[in-house]
């Protein structure tokens, strides 16, 4: 079964630094993955996603992923952070195979942005 | 507009007591899924439907049942026998994309909170 772990429940940058969330994915099959993003009270944002074209994805206000296969890994980065990025973030792995789609989540990263 | 609502926004119910939550898409999409988020927890399928009139179980299924009568909509009613309730509750539905690149759009989300 896929699973996707993120490190790091809390990561705290200063407004204008490199933001680095890591997600590393189990899966028996090329995975496809997926960065969400979620403000408070609300429902999640698609960030970016992975489906095999392109091993360095760019996504919405700036972020982009890089999918290493050998790490098994696709952390999310942004080269400067913005006060506005301070959310919740989560990677997804979907199943591989057959013909029931489903997601399976991290457990969250909560990015704080301080001035 | 196209999207994903959900009604209520806040939900207040009595223990031992009923109650639905109502998602709506107007996107023409098949496949709908329930999400249930918990602090630290990411989020955890209850139940999906990939067509009008059939659903399956998710992870977490005890205590939650689902209706898919129209494409458009799909209700959870959380019953008393879900111990825990009380949590965000996240609808999407997924839209199809080539070579395995469907991806999930979320809902505002229900917060409900069982007294």
């Amino acid at each position: 079964a896929q699973s996707v772990t993120q490190l790091g429940s809390h990561v705290s940058v200063s407004e204008g630094a490199l933001v680095l969330l890591r997600c590393n994915y189990s899966s028996s099959v090329p995975p496809y993955l997926f960065w969400y993003v979620q403000y408070p009270n609300q429902g999640l944002q698609l960030l970016l996603k992975y489906t095999s074209a392109a091993t360095l994805v760019k996504g919405i206000n700036g972020f982009e992923a890089e999918f290493k296969k050998s790490e098994t890994s696709f952390h999310l980065t942004k080269p400067s952070a913005h006060m506005s990025d301070a959310a919740e973030y989560f990677c997804a792995v979907r199943n591989s195979g057959g013909s029931n789609y489903k997601l399976t989540f991290g457990k969250g990263t909560l990015l704080t942005v301080n001035p | 507009d196209g999207g994903i609502t959900q009604s209520p926004k806040y939900l207040f119910r009595k223990e031992g007591q009923n109650v639905t939550l109502s998602c709506e898409q107007n996107l023409n999409h098949d496949a709908m899924y329930w999400y249930r988020q918990d602090p630290g927890q990411g989020l955890r399928l209850i139940y999906y439907s990939q067509i009008v009139n059939d659903f399956q179980k998710g992870d977490i299924a005890e205590g939650y049942s689902v209706s898919r009568e129209k494409k458009e909509s799909f209700p959870l009613t959380v019953t008393s026998a879900q111990k825990n309730p009380t949590a965000f509750y996240l609808c999407a539905s997924r839209v199809r994309g080539e070579l395995g690149t469907d991806t999930q759009y979320f809902g505002p989300g229900t917060r409900l909170t069982v007294l």
